[in-house]
């Protein structure tokens, strides 16, 4: 258990769906990191809330949005779906300044 | 921006064979090096990281040594196991106050035979 939780596991959804998908970082950690994975772009960071505010932004799609909580929880909202959109989606969070990323066990996302 | 790059796998080796990956970075001023496993199936672990140049990361038997001079950041072990077979990524995170995203590399698949 690398300390961040993911939820759910596996998710099956239809086109044009909506879902959301959860992350609690490590306890202790302000930042937390959306990337999704796809086996033709790779890694590919969506973006980054620390306490609650939105730090960077990457390769987000206008259809996807994400929010940081009081408690630091992080949900990844991801709207008209598309079969293109189906991908592994990790959550990481870190503790500034001690140069450590450590990822949860991800949401596999597959869009039918 | 900052960008990682690393060998285009994959890779295929017998066991107790050598292992050399090679990831060279693009990034201003002095980022942070990360090498990150995913076996099978998993989610992305830690293996080892090198905050500044000549810092030399390890971690079950795999090393790699922060080059600054040749931006490069080569991921090795001297006897590879079936165990090890495994998606590897490099990684950096840019210079500042620690909280700076990951820029990945594309990973390089790596098996091991016995």
């Amino acid at each position: 258990d690398s300390g961040v939780t993911q939820t759910p596991k596996h998710l099956i959804t239809a086109t044009g769906q909506r879902v959301t998908l959860r992350c609690s970082p490590r306890s202790g950690d302000l930042s937390v990191y959306w990337y999704q994975q796809s086996l033709d772009q790779g890694l590919q960071f969506l973006i980054q809330y620390y306490n609650g505010e939105e730090r960077a932004k990457g390769n987000i799609l206008e259809r996807f949005s994400a929010q940081q909580f009081p408690d630091l929880h992080s949900e990844l909202n991801l709207s008209s779906l598309e079969l293109g959109d189906s991908a592994l989606y990790f959550c990481a969070s870190n503790t500034e300044g001690i140069y450590g990323y450590t990822f949860g066990s991800g949401t596999r996302l597959t869009v039918v | 921006g900052n960008s990682v790059t690393q060998m285009e796998g994959p890779v295929t080796l017998s066991e107790e064979a050598f292992l050399t990956i090679n990831c060279t970075y693009t990034a201003t001023g002095y980022p942070s090096l990360f090498w990150y496993v995913q076996y099978p199936g998993e989610g992305l672990q830690l293996l080892l990281k090198a905050t500044k140049a000549d810092d030399k990361g390890s971690n079950k038997g795999f090393e790699a040594t922060y080059r600054k001079e040749t931006t490069s950041f080569h991921l090795e072990k001297g006897s590879v196991q079936v165990s090890d077979s495994a998606v590897y990524f490099c990684a950096l995170s840019g210079s500042g106050s620690g909280s700076e995203k990951l820029v990945f590399g594309k990973g390089t698949k790596l098996t091991v035979n016995p």
